[in-house]
């Protein structure tokens, strides 16, 4: 069965730091890749997806992934964070029609 | 912007009693879902829907539960006979395609079995 391994829980960083999350898959066929975050007290919000295509994907919020089939992995980066981006990071792939998450990581960004 | 809205945010029920948690989704998508993450772990997928059935299911959805389109615009979880177990946060989304293109999360209901 599709699973998604996180192997971040906790990360701190100062602003202006540079993030990369991680996130593995375990399924290796045709995937449906996502981040989703979730900033306190509010719900799951869409960063960004990857279909198909160009393996480098931007989203929202100056966010971006990279998916690398060798790997089995979908990072999420920025190069700058914000105090704003304090908040849980989930990655999730798709198997059938459902959205299969990992454990999430938790960052928190001190001004 | 549309979005998918829950109630009650919070339910607190007895073991044993049945629940239902209610959720509407965005009006013109066509797939919803449940999920569930108690604390500390996963969101887990419960069901999917479409055209009035159920599409998918994990193995967490038993019996126990059940899922209901019961007008134009509601969807509902309703979970028969709670236990402690059933203690989460649970969350409804809705897409306007198959193969999970951007589900849109409600905000949860968390629910307190005790």
């Amino acid at each position: 069965a599709q699973s998604v391994s996180q192997h971040n829980h906790h990360v701190i960083l100062s602003e202006a730091a540079s993030l990369e999350l991680g996130c593995n898959y375990s399924y290796g066929g045709t995937v449906n890749l996502f981040w989703y975050v979730q900033y306190p007290g509010q719900h799951l919000q869409l960063l960004l997806k990857y279909f198909s295509g160009d393996p480098l994907v931007k989203g929202i919020k100056g966010f971006e992934a990279e998916f690398i089939k060798s790997k089995f992995s979908f990072n999420l980066r920025k190069p700058s964070v914000q105090w704003s981006d304090t908040a849980e990071y989930f990655c999730a792939v798709t198997a059938g029609t459902a959205l299969i998450f990992g454990k999430g990581t938790t960052l928190s960004v001190s001004s | 912007e549309p979005e998918v809205t829950q109630t009650p945010s919070h339910q607190v029920t007895q073991m044993g009693q049945e629940v239902i948690l209610r959720c509407v989704p965005i009006s013109n998508h066509l797939y919803f879902y449940w999920y569930r993450q108690i604390l500390g772990q996963k969101v887990e997928f419960l069901v999917s829907f479409y055209n009035n059935e159920i599409s998918e299911k994990s193995e967490i959805f038993d019996d126990q539960f059940s899922v209901e389109r019961p007008d134009g615009s509601n969807f509902t979880l309703k979970i028969r006979s709670t236990k402690l177990e059933d203690s989460a946060m649970y969350f409804c989304a809705s897409s306007s395609a198959r193969e999970s293109y951007e589900q849109y999360f409600g905000p949860g209901t968390r629910l307190t079995v005790t």
